[in-house]
């Protein structure tokens, strides 16, 4: 069964600090993967996703992350943080049957300190 | 474009009470996803509909949670009765999926915040 570990449930990081999150996923099938940002009190929006091709992604807000087939991850990137990414961020795994659907990893919460 | 719009947005209710929310997806989007999103977790897929049919709804527990979605566009998600551990954020998302690049892209609403005392 695919799955997504995200290691870190609290990330707290500086203003203008770079900073990794962290995630793992599990599939015995293709791989599709996703990061998912929610800011408070809203819904989750789409950052990025990798479904073939270049094993680095670029999405919205300067963020990126990293296909890693052999050690089975997808971390999530940014060189430079802003209060204004303060936000709950979800690494998920999509899936294939009769239909597509995601399964979502448990969050990280990213905080940033000025 | 209009995003995805849910109702209402917050909602205290006893145990053993019922509950309703109510979602519209985006404008010709067939795919429509209900979430259960407990604090500290992340969402939890309860059912998926193409147009009006029931795609996926493995995870629902069906003893006392009902979802429809009559006309292929929006769609009710019920509690009934509810219990202290249905306290949740419940998410309605929708899906295009016209191509490969759309597959899996999914447009989430503000989603409804509900209590059970």
């Amino acid at each position: 069964a695919q799955s997504v570990t995200q290691l870190d449930s609290q990330v707290p990081v500086f203003e203008e600090a770079p900073v990794e999150l962290r995630c793992n996923y599990s599939s015995s099938v293709s791989v599709y993967l996703f990061w998912y940002v929610q800011y408070p009190n809203q819904g989750l929006q789409l950052l990025l996703k990798y479904l073939s091709g270049s094993t680095l992604v670029k999405g919205i807000n300067g963020f990126e992350a990293e296909f890693n087939k052999s050690q089975t991850s997808f971390h999530l990137r940014k060189p430079s943080v802003h209060i204004s990414d303060t936000a709950e961020y979800f690494c998920a795994v999509g899936v294939y049957s009769s239909a597509s659907k995601i399964i979502f990893g448990s969050g990280t919460r990213l905080s940033i300190r000025p | 474009e209009a995003g995805v719009a849910q109702s209402p947005r917050y909602k205290i209710i006893e145990k053993r009470q019922s509950v309703a929310f109510w979602c519209n997806p985006i404008s010709g989007h067939a795919t429509l996803y209900w979430y259960q999103q407990i604090l500290g977790q992340g969402p939890k897929l309860l059912i998926q509909f193409q147009n009006n049919g029931v795609v996926d709804d493995s995870q629902l527990p069906k003893d006392r949670f009902s979802a429809e979605r009559l006309k292929g566009v929006d769609s009710t998600l019920k509690i009934q009765p509810a219990k202290l551990e249905d306290s949740a954020v419940y998410l309605c998302a929708s899906s295009l999926e016209v191509g490969w690049e759309s597959i899996y892209e999914q447009y989430f609403g503000p989603g409804t915040r509900l209590t059970v005392t």
